[in-house]
């Protein structure tokens, strides 16, 4: 079946310091959303891409969607402690269902 | 709104016993996830329902599951018996098909089976 893998697993940053997480698959990606989950919390929804090659922002963090739309990316500038959680991205394939990368887990030294 | 609710937030019980998780989705929701959240493993949709009817519950891991939904507020996933290997964090999750599907979680179940 499709799997959707994320890079890095951890990322250890000063703060101030930029962040990028990496989403790929095989396969060509329906749409890509992205989620962020704080430590103990749970997964909530951030931004969703449909277009290859699209581009969107939300203040520090900016996401985009490969052309061929078998990649995705997550850049945060200029860390800060409050960026500090596992960052997903999913696939939004067969309907409604969400097929999940592992993640990769941000932390962040003041 | 209150959002996703579930219950209990917290579960402790010992091998071969049931346990029973709820869900309430967001009111105007028709579709609803259950997910199980282990280190090792991820985050891993054990199944879907829309409209309350099970769509896809291939990643139900073993007969000992089951999960049902009698109508559009509620859901249960059941495991019985339990095993240690069980233990870990269960989020139910509901969306409205639309433009953009975005899933809202709830809070989770966390889970230790000793």
């Amino acid at each position: 079946g499709q799997q959707v893998m994320q890079i890095p697993q951890y990322q250890h940053v000063q703060e101030g310091e930029d962040f990028t997480t990496y989403c790929n698959s095989s396969t060509t990606l329906s749409n890509i959303q992205w989620y962020k989950q704080r430590p103990g919390g749970h997964p909530v929804f951030l931004i969703q891409l449909v277009k290859s090659g699209e581009v969107k922002k939300q203040k520090r963090l900016t996401f985009q969607f490969g052309e061929a739309k078998k990649n995705s990316s997550l850049h945060i500038t200029a860390t800060q402690t409050t960026d500090v959680g596992t960052y997903f991205c999913a696939d939004n394939n067969a309907g409604n269902m969400l097929t999940f990368g592992g993640g990769t887990r941000l932390m962040v030294k003041p | 709104d209150a959002g996703v609710i579930q219950s209990p937030r917290h579960e402790v019980t010992e091998r071969g016993q049931e346990v029973t998780l709820r869900c309430k989705p967001i009111s105007g929701h028709n579709s609803l996830f259950w997910y199980r959240q282990t280190m090792m493993r991820g985050l891993e949709l054990l199944i879907y329902f829309n409209n309350n009817v099970p769509i896809d519950d291939s990643g139900m891991p073993e007969d000992r599951f089951s999960a049902k939904m009698p109508n559009a507020s509620f859901s249960t996933l059941k495991i019985q018996p339990s095993e240690p290997r069980d233990s870990a964090v269960y989020f139910c999750a509901s969306s409205w098909k639309g433009a953009v599907e975005t899933q809202y979680f709830g809070p989770g179940t966390r889970l230790l089976v000793l």
